[in-house]
């Protein structure tokens, strides 16, 4: 079985300051994607950014980028230039190819953003 | 505008009755997915479907039914059997090409059952 865990509960950060999102994942498949979401307030998920295992590089999406640790099932996120609008729970999943592409979901980080 | 509708956004139930949600994308998308959410917590899949016809269990099926007569609409019910039904929940498409790789939610429905 896969799982993912999230052990920031909650973390906060000033406006314009780098924070990184901890996650750590376990599965016995080589081949799998891992993804970061964001539920605003409003509840509606939204991909922040995806890796592929195979590939070594980190993946970028303007501000947010990760940590791709595969030996240590590693997959942390770091947002660079917080702003008020990244104020949201996050959170970290593991997509399985083999059940029908299934999630399994971390618990979350609630990350608040402060002026 | 392609997407997924949820509807109701908000759903009450009184104890020992039947309720469905509804779930409907027009992404043809053949995947689709039922999570649930509970407080402070991240989402775990109640059901899911491939194909037209056929669906799977997720990992807390139980008190839970789905169907998939048509490929738009994956609708869930939540039986009298689910002992805590009170949740947020959540359905997802995808594709099945070998380019698709997120799961698309919809916006969500909260089911208080009292």
């Amino acid at each position: 079985a896969q799982t993912v865990t999230q052990s920031q509960p909650e973390m906060s950060v000033q406006e314009a300051e780098t924070v990184t999102l901890s996650c750590t994942y376990d599965t016995s498949e080589n081949n799998y994607y891992l993804f970061w979401y964001k539920q605003p307030p409003s509840r509606q998920m939204i991909l922040v950014i995806r890796q592929e295992a195979y590939k070594q590089q980190n993946a970028t999406e303007n501000r947010f980028s990760v940590n791709f640790q595969k030996a240590a099932k590693s997959f942390s996120l770091k947002i660079s230039d917080s702003q008020l609008g990244d104020t949201a729970m996050y959170f970290c999943a593991l997509r399985d190819f083999n059940a029908g592409n299934m999630l399994t979901f971390g618990g979350g980080t609630r990350l608040m953003v402060k002026p | 505008d392609g997407g997924i509708t949820q509807s109701p956004k908000y759903l009450f139930r009184k104890e020992g009755q039947n309720v469905t949600l509804s779930c409907e994308q027009n992404l043809n998308h053949d995947a689709m997915y039922w999570y649930r959410q509970d407080p402070g917590q991240g989402l775990r899949l109640i059901y899911y479907s491939q194909i037209v016809n056929d669906f799977q269990k997720g990992d807390i099926a139980e008190g839970y039914s789905v169907s998939r007569e048509k490929k738009e609409s994956f609708p869930l019910t939540v039986t009298s059997a689910q002992k805590n039904p009170t949740a947020f929940y959540l359905c997802a498409s995808m594709g099945q090409s070998s380019e698709d790789y997120e799961q698309y939610f919809g916006p969500g429905t909260r089911l208080t059952v009292t």
